[in-house]
């Protein structure tokens, strides 16, 4: 299994302003995933993070407003930029351990946008 | 598009009731199956998985579903639930795809037990 923790775990922002994210993994992984889970939806994938390459993004999703960092294989940003209300959600870290059985979720972000 | 379906939004039963949550997806290819839970205020939790073999799969706390290829189905059940499994279910799929696998979520089952 792997345990994954995110911070902040929550965090109020202004509009406009940006917010990283961070995921820690306590082993290594090859895969890394950020969701969002809007209030009372249900988890959408934003991105696909692969240590040494760039991050793969969902229909819907553009770097320039979710840039990810992967410098590792036990870590990852996710920044929220020129943040709005409707980017108030739970932000998700999952990852994948290399056989697709099982995917491990953190406990998310909830971030709430003035 | 490749998708999740579940049926029920919300759900109300009563302790020691059944629960069925149908879950449906739209893929003719190879997937693995998974059921999540996310109690109020905690994080996802794996329920059950399906990837081959039987396709009746028993998973934590005394649920299980089954996959019925025929009718891309895999529906979570427990036959009788507890206060405690008040929680919002979702069902997910990971699609083996060329271009790259992921795993996709149904829209979720807000379950409440009242005791």
């Amino acid at each position: 299994s792997a345990v994954i923790s995110q911070k902040p775990s929550r965090d109020i922002c202004q509009r406009g302003t940006s917010l990283t994210i961070q995921c820690q993994v306590d082993s290594q992984v090859t895969m890394m995933f950020w969701y969002r889970q809007q209030p009372g939806q249900s988890l959408t994938l934003i991105a696909t993070a692969n240590q040494g390459s760039e991050a793969t993004y969902e229909s819907g999703f553009v770097i320039d407003k979710f840039p990810i960092s992967r410098p590792n294989l036990t870590f990852s940003t996710l920044t929220v930029s020129n943040m709005s209300p409707e980017d108030s959600s739970i932000y998700l870290c999952s990852v994948e351990q290399g056989n697709w059985e099982t995917q491990y979720f953190g406990p998310g972000t909830r971030l709430l946008v003035l | 598009a490749q998708s999740v379906s579940q049926h029920n939004h919300h759900v109300i039963l009563s302790e020691a009731a059944s629960l069925e949550l149908g879950c449906n997806y739209s893929y003719g290819g190879t997937v693995n199956l998974f059921w999540y839970v996310q109690y109020p205020g905690q994080h996802l939790q794996l329920l059950l998985k399906y990837f081959s073999g039987d396709p009746l799969v028993k998973g934590i706390k005394g649920f299980e579903a089954e996959f019925i290829k025929s009718k891309f189905s895999f529906n979570l059940r427990k036959p009788s639930v507890q206060w405690s499994d008040t929680a919002e279910y979702f069902c997910a799929v990971i699609i083996f795809k060329a271009a790259g696998n992921k795993l996709t979520f149904g829209g979720g089952t807000r379950v409440l037990v009242k005791p």
